[in-house]
């Protein structure tokens, strides 16, 4: 199974843009990444996905490098209830497992 | 709609007791999956089911765990005997198809003394 890597946590100022980024040199050519989040004390929650180009919906973006070596969750603008766990987790095309990786601890500063 | 219905929100039980959780999928999707969450471990799958058929259950732990989906709006997770180890929050999720996002309900927490 492919893998990610992402920053254990990251801070942000609420009202401001957040860019959460995500590794996956290991991607193979049909991969999916997709992007969950887990707000304290919920189960996960669908933000975005995508294969080769980017992204929007009304919650984010999701910005994927040419090479899809890696990708980008941007949220616009921030507010205090997007502090969650963001998982980004890559998903074979052949398979419907999703893997579930330690995800990236998201802290909005009011 | 209501979502992925999960019960109980919380269970605690003693270690050896027969344990059951259930989950509602969404109507109208046909994928279900059942997931634990642990510090330690993270969120990891245990099986998931197409059309009331188990799929895949490579992630259930041991035998002590079993999981049924009579109908498509109802599926069981047991633990039979309990041990502590088993203490977690425990995800159904649901979804429409294939390469669809998964829904998940609010997650049971379990706890074995």
């Amino acid at each position: 199974d492919a893998k990610t890597t992402q920053p254990n946590s990251m801070e942000s100022n609420e009202e401001e843009p957040v860019h959460l980024p995500c590794n996956h040199s290991t991607i193979s050519g049909t991969d999916y990444i997709h992007w969950y989040r887990q707000l304290p004390s919920q189960g996960p929650e669908y933000v975005i996905h995508g294969l080769t180009s980017n992204v929007n919906n009304r919650m984010a973006s999701l910005a994927i490098a040419e090479d899809r070596k890696s990708s980008t969750l941007i949220l616009h603008r921030a507010t205090l209830r997007d502090a969650a766990v963001y998982y980004c987790i890559l998903r074979e095309n052949s398979n419907y497992q999703l893997i579930w990786g330690a995800g990236t601890k998201l802290i909005i500063k009011p | 709609d209501a979502g992925v219905i999960q019960s109980p929100r919380h269970e605690v039980t003693e270690m050896g007791q027969e344990v059951t959780l259930r989950c509602k999928p969404i109507s109208g999707h046909d994928y279900l999956f059942w997931y634990r969450q642990t510090m330690m471990r993270g969120l990891e799958l245990l099986i998931y089911f197409n059309n009331n058929v188990p799929i895949d259950d490579s992630g259930m732990p041991e035998d002590r765990f079993s999981a049924k989906m009579p109908n498509a709006s109802f599926s069981t997770l047991k633990i039979q005997p309990s041990e502590p180890r088993d203490s977690a929050v425990y995800f159904c999720a649901s979804s429409i198809s294939y390469a669809y996002e998964q829904y998940f309900g609010p997650g049971t927490r379990l706890t074995v003394t």
